[in-house]
């Protein structure tokens, strides 16, 4: 069975750009979670989302937005890109079943985001 | 104060000792997730609980619902259990966020 695939793996953007970063979850998983890793931070939530909805949503400003398509697939975008946007991004997919939330995760190697 | 809080920060040990790295946390949860990662690896999930104990080879994790406290042991440490230990938990308080802390940073010496 096929892992969780998160693309592009490295990235080089410069500020004021955009960025759409993917995650392609396990397959039958309906549940994906996006997260941003930076060395001071830790890992920090940004959305999840489930059969198409997102389901929660952290604490980043509106330049951080995300989707999921009916194939569960799952894209990020970071519009408006700051130098304090550089960071690993990284996506978790979750076998969510009937009762919520009860699923373990299961991570992709992260997309690398360096902004200049 | 954090929702969920890990100790040590950080740990030092030789191989062969045994390690504790501790979690609490202070919100209602569905269940609890221990994690590992690598320097410049990926995450990996270790366990998943919601109750009692689990154990995988030289990994132990228990949890104490009542008391909002979980450990993860390892026995027989080695050299490559040298990682980033995180303790993650399913708030019920927040919509089932998963609400994470911030890590354990584990070092083992030969």
């Amino acid at each position: 069975k096929a892992g969780v695939t998160q693309t592009p793996r490295y990235l080089i953007k410069t500020r004021g750009q955009q960025v759409t970063l993917s995650c392609s979850p396990i397959s039958g998983h309906r549940s994906v979670s996006w997260y941003q890793q930076t060395p001071g931070q830790g890992l920090q939530f940004l959305f999840e989302y489930f059969s198409e909805t997102q389901r929660n949503k952290g604490n980043f400003p509106g330049r951080f937005s995300g989707r999921q398509f009916s194939n569960s697939r799952s894209e990020m975008n970071v519009s408006t890109l700051e130098l304090g946007d550089s960071a690993l991004y990284l996506c978790a997919s979750s076998p969510d079943g009937r009762v919520r939330n009860t699923g373990e995760l299961f991570f992709g190697e992260g997309s690398r985001l360096t902004v200049l | 104060k954090n929702e969920v809080e890990q100790s040590p920060q950080n740990l030092t040990a030789q191989e062969g000792e045994f390690i504790t790295i501790n979690c609490s946390y202070s919100v209602g949860i569905s269940a609890l997730h221990w994690l590992q990662q690598h320097p410049g690896g990926g995450i990996v999930s270790l366990f998943m609980l919601s109750s009692g104990k689990k154990k995988h080879g030289r990994l132990i994790a228990t949890i104490n619902i009542q008391e909002k406290h979980s450990s993860l042991h390892i026995t027989a440490s080695h050299p490559r259990d040298s990682a980033v230990y995180i303790c993650a938990v399913r708030s019920m308080d927040s919509n089932y966020q998963l609400i994470w802390g911030a890590g354990t940073k584990l070092i083992i010496k030969p």
